[in-house]
């Protein structure tokens, strides 16, 4: 099982409609988690973190579940302009070691 | 306040060859990763940078390596380059592991074609 996985999606959403994606991770030890937004060819950027049960901004809220190892993003009233993929981040720390292990991503294509 | 930079933004190699990426980090962040995202596939984690030490390391063969400078500046270094090394290179910066809390900061990324 992979650490962190994601449905790679596509999804194909028309604009306004409510679309949610999960992200599930295999270690229990995970601290933080966040998701990232990024766009065709550019860097990531971070979207939302989410530290405790969840977290909300606007149309975009996470939330975690931590009995169940996973994390959702639900995006509401969608725009052309959350068409991106979306990475899903865990970070895991062992003593003075941390690791950020990624998603592969969820693609999201808003539709006019 | 500048971000994450890195250089060069494209670079070409031969096979065999070797390249050499920079990263500059966010000023007072002494953390730095390193990323391959080739096409069609997620961020494989390569290497973290703290305090001039490598803290961790991904699941790359020895020819990827790289160094951290007194400023927390960084280098990447791929040696004997393969045609599978073409991907986008993309360095990160955090603050220090005390703050669990902190989130990575991404450079634009380099993107190495190998030909």
């Amino acid at each position: 099982r992979k650490e962190v996985e994601q449905d790679p999606g596509p999804f194909n959403v028309p604009e306004g409609a409510t679309v949610a994606f999960n992200c599930t991770y295999s270690n229990s030890a995970s601290q933080s988690f966040f998701w990232y937004r990024q766009d065709c060819r550019k860097e990531p950027k971070l979207l939302m973190s989410v530290y405790s049960s969840g977290n909300e901004d606007g149309r975009f809220t996470a939330q975690l579940n931590r009995a169940s190892q996973y994390i959702s993003l639900l995006i509401r009233d969608s725009k052309l302009s959350d068409s991106a993929t979306y990475l899903c981040v865990v970070n895991q720390h062992a003593g003075n070691n941390r690791k950020l292990i990624w998603g592969l991503g969820t693609s999201l294509a808003v539709n006019p | 306040e500048a971000g994450v930079t890195q250089s060069p933004t494209h670079l070409i190699k031969t096979r065999g060859q070797q390249a050499t990426l920079r990263c500059s980090p966010i000023s007072g962040h002494t953390s730095v990763y390193w990323y391959q995202q080739a096409l069609g596939l997620g961020l494989q984690f390569l290497l973290w940078y703290d305090e001039g030490e490598e803290r961790n390391r991904g699941n790359f063969p020895p020819r990827f390596s790289g160094r951290q400078f007194p400023n927390y500046s960084s280098e990447l270094n791929v040696n004997a380059l393969e045609l599978e090394d073409s991907a986008l290179y993309l360095c990160a910066s955090s603050l220090v592991l005390s703050d669990w809390k902190t989130e990575a900061f991404f450079g634009q990324g380099t993107r190495l074609t190998v030909v």
